[in-house]
């Protein structure tokens, strides 16, 4: 049972469109839900987390929408760049993030020039 | 965020030894896991390492073939017991919650990744 589903797998943008990646869960259970981003060959870097008490966290062009309704958050990086092509992995643990996290399946970014 | 620092960072083992990877972090930590990524595919929790006693691993990971180690704050081994090329893989230490206060903005929730040992298993 894949408890966070991610999606698009593959996602083309041009350069300062907006990149948007969405991420469902399942597990009500889920109280903390960071973003990575990977670089071939390097492990995941954090680039933005959020708790289900706000609806939306903002940092730098990164910004994550989180929907606890409806189970849902999408991360949005505004004015892409070409160094921004990488793989993002949505997540989710539970405790306040004091457990280990349950991946989505990654979305593998390429902004075009 | 903790500088974590893992060996080897590649290795290419025959079918049937063990390898074991280590996983050293600059200040002490609470928490420290064990996750596989295999090729183009996602992260997959194997372990949470205990401090002083077993770890606690998840469903469809076993101690016999995985066992890890972490006998302090700062350090921990995963080792790869009988491999086989399906073990064939992405070993990523994960640590969170710095124990000696820190000006930047790091609390108990950031998981924060080593670089990962590519283990290939001919």
């Amino acid at each position: 049972q894949q408890q966070v589903k991610q999606s698009p797998q593959s996602l083309i943008v041009q350069k300062g469109g907006i990149s948007i990646i969405n991420c469902a869960y399942e597990n009500t259970a889920f109280d903390y839900f960071p973003w990575y981003q990977q670089f071939p060959g390097k492990g995941p870097a954090l680039l933005i987390a959020i708790r289900p008490d706000v609806s939306e966290k903002k940092e730098g062009r990164f910004t994550i929408s989180f929907n606890k309704s409806a189970k849902q958050f999408s991360l949005h990086i505004m004015d892409s760049q070409p160094g921004d092509s990488a793989t993002y992995f949505c997540a989710a643990s539970i405790g306040g993030g004091a457990d280990g996290l349950t991946f989505g399946k990654g979305t593998h970014l390429i902004i075009q020039p | 965020s903790a500088v974590i620092s893992q060996k080897p960072s590649r290795d290419i083992c025959q079918r049937g030894t063990s390898l074991t990877i280590q996983c050293q972090v600059d200040s002490q930590v609470t928490m420290m896991f064990w996750y596989r990524q295999q090729p183009g595919q996602s992260l997959t929790l194997i372990a949470t390492a205990n401090q002083g006693s077993e770890a606690t691993y998840e469903s469809g990971f076993v101690i016999d073939k995985f066992p890890i180690s972490r006998p302090n704050l700062t350090f921990s081994t995963l080792t790869v017991s009988n491999m086989s090329p399906e073990d064939s893989s992405i070993y990523l230490c994960s640590v969170k919650g710095k124990l000696v206060p820190s000006k930047d903005s790091s609390g108990n929730t950031e998981a924060f990744f080593g670089q990962g040992t590519r283990l290939t298993v001919v």
